[in-house]
């Protein structure tokens, strides 16, 4: 099955700056590598995800990198607000596959 | 679009008791859903894949004579936990594919806080 794991489980930046957040994963047959968004009391909310053909993917202050040859992707958020502040999971998986949650990240903006 | 409801929002019953939990797609036929639960501060854990008109697909180690799931159109599922405990008290999401999209992309509903008494 597949391992997934996120890196840091903790990251506090302040409003303005970057924050990258890393997933590693062990399924090579994974192509489907999505990043989420949890709000307190919130279902997640899918942020940005990129298909293994792709290399980078970008949207607006967001981004997601892949590296399939080490088996990790990144999020990417540059010019962090108050608002992103959040919990941030990753969650590949195979073509039409079910997803494995990483165990998520808690992202903190200081104002 | 693309929009998912869950009913309850919160629940809370006593021990013993059942308790059932809708998820529907509002704009959407979701041909497959899936449960997860999350306890505090922890990730999502699947728990079934249910697919409109069969049963469930549940994953290692849980109960599915605890955790009914009914898949019984295009665009409902329902999770019944039966004979509820304390420890069952969790966060629990859905979650449903489109039909008509890529196989790939689930989007979920805003989950339902239960709580055991």
């Amino acid at each position: 099955g597949e391992n997934v794991e996120q890196h840091p489980s903790t990251l506090s930046v302040q409003e303005g700056d970057s924050a990258v957040i890393k997933c590693t994963y062990s399924d090579s047959a994974s192509n489907y590598f999505p990043w989420y968004k949890q709000e307190l009391g919130k279902g997640p909310q899918l942020i940005i995800d990129i298909r293994s053909n792709v290399g980078e993917k970008k949207d607006q202050r967001i981004a997601v990198t892949l590296n399939k040859t080490a088996k990790h992707f990144s999020l990417h958020i540059t010019e962090t607000q108050p608002e992103d502040s959040a919990v941030y999971f990753c969650a590949p998986a195979p073509y039409g596959n079910k997803l494995v949650f990483g165990a998520g990240t808690i992202l903190r903006v200081k104002s | 679009g693309a929009v998912v409801s869950q009913h309850p929002s919160w629940v809370i019953c006593k021990s013993g008791t059942s308790v059932k939990i809708e998820c529907r797609s509002l704009d959407f036929q979701a041909t497959t859903m899936f449960w997860y639960r999350q306890f505090p501060k922890q990730s999502l854990m699947l728990m079934a894949t249910s697919n409109e008109g069969s049963k469930a697909t549940y994953e290692q180690g849980v109960e599915k004579d605890k955790f009914l799931i009914n898949h019984a159109s295009l665009t409902l599922s329902t999770l019944t936990v039966t004979s509820a405990h304390p420890e069952d008290s969790s966060f629990y999401i859905c979650s449903a594919r489109d039909r008509t999209g890529a196989a790939y992309e689930q989007y979920f509903g805003p989950g339902t806080r239960l709580t055991v008494t």
